[in-house]
């Protein structure tokens, strides 16, 4: 079975450039959610979804962050500007019902590094 | 959700059990503590759950304390694939409150 499917695994950019993280996640799975992790923080929960629809994004750091779900099998996080302090590998995860068993299941990450 | 204490590290001999610690004092009835584990460069990874009563499968057991305020996660056997950051989490089963907040876990290393 396909797991959660995160592209790119690795990018470089420069900063003030648009950057875009994007998941797909299992099917039939309906909540979705976006985690930063870097060194000092750790990993932090950025915003999650429930049948597409942002449920909390208190998480996201600022305004440059934006995340979409325009339907059941895709999510965007969009970074911009970007800038330097947001180098971090950003992890999708997708679960079943609401998440409301609390096993998430996790993609590979997205390695971003903001020169 | 109630917040958990771990210890920062902890080694283990290839072949023998794993048991690792979390204190969750704060924990109420209806939270449950779930076990994470984070292979280097790896997303999270389910490793098992309970509320009240001990859980196996075939990762882990799972033994929490009749109080509920502290949990071991035993893995009887551990291999060196095993080494990893291995997380505790409390967090109750409520529509709207999915999400799974991560502190620092326990950097479990194998010794062949």
């Amino acid at each position: 079975d396909a797991g959660v499917i995160q592209s790119p695994r690795h990018e470089v950019t420069e900063m003030g450039q648009e950057v875009t993280l994007r998941c797909k996640p299992i099917s039939g799975h309906n909540s979705l959610f976006w985690y930063r992790q870097t060194m000092m923080r750790g990993l932090e929960l950025l915003i999650y979804f429930n049948n597409n629809v942002p449920i909390d994004d208190s998480g996201m750091p600022e305004d440059r962050f934006s995340a979409k779900m325009p339907n059941a099998s895709f999510s965007t996080l969009k970074i911009q500007p970007s800038e330097p302090r947001d180098s971090a590998v950003y992890f999708c995860a997708s679960s079943l019902a609401g998440g409301l068993t609390g096993e998430l299941f996790f993609g590979e990450g997205s390695r971003l590094t903001v020169l | 959700d109630a917040k958990t204490t771990q210890p920062p590290s902890m080694d283990c001999a290839e072949g023998r059990a794993a048991n690792l610690p979390c204190n969750h004092s704060t924990i109420s009835g209806n939270e449950y503590v779930y076990w994470y584990r984070q292979i280097h460069s790896q997303g999270p990874q389910y490793i098992i759950h309970g509320l009240k009563n001990n859980e196996t499968n075939e990762m882990a057991s799972l033994i929490i304390t009749e109080d509920r305020k502290s949990s071991t996660l035993i893995l009887p056997h551990a291999t060196l694939r095993d080494t990893a950051v291995y997380y505790c989490i409390v967090r109750g089963h409520q529509t709207g409150a999915n999400n799974l907040f991560f502190g620092t876990g326990t950097r479990l290393t194998v010794i062949p």
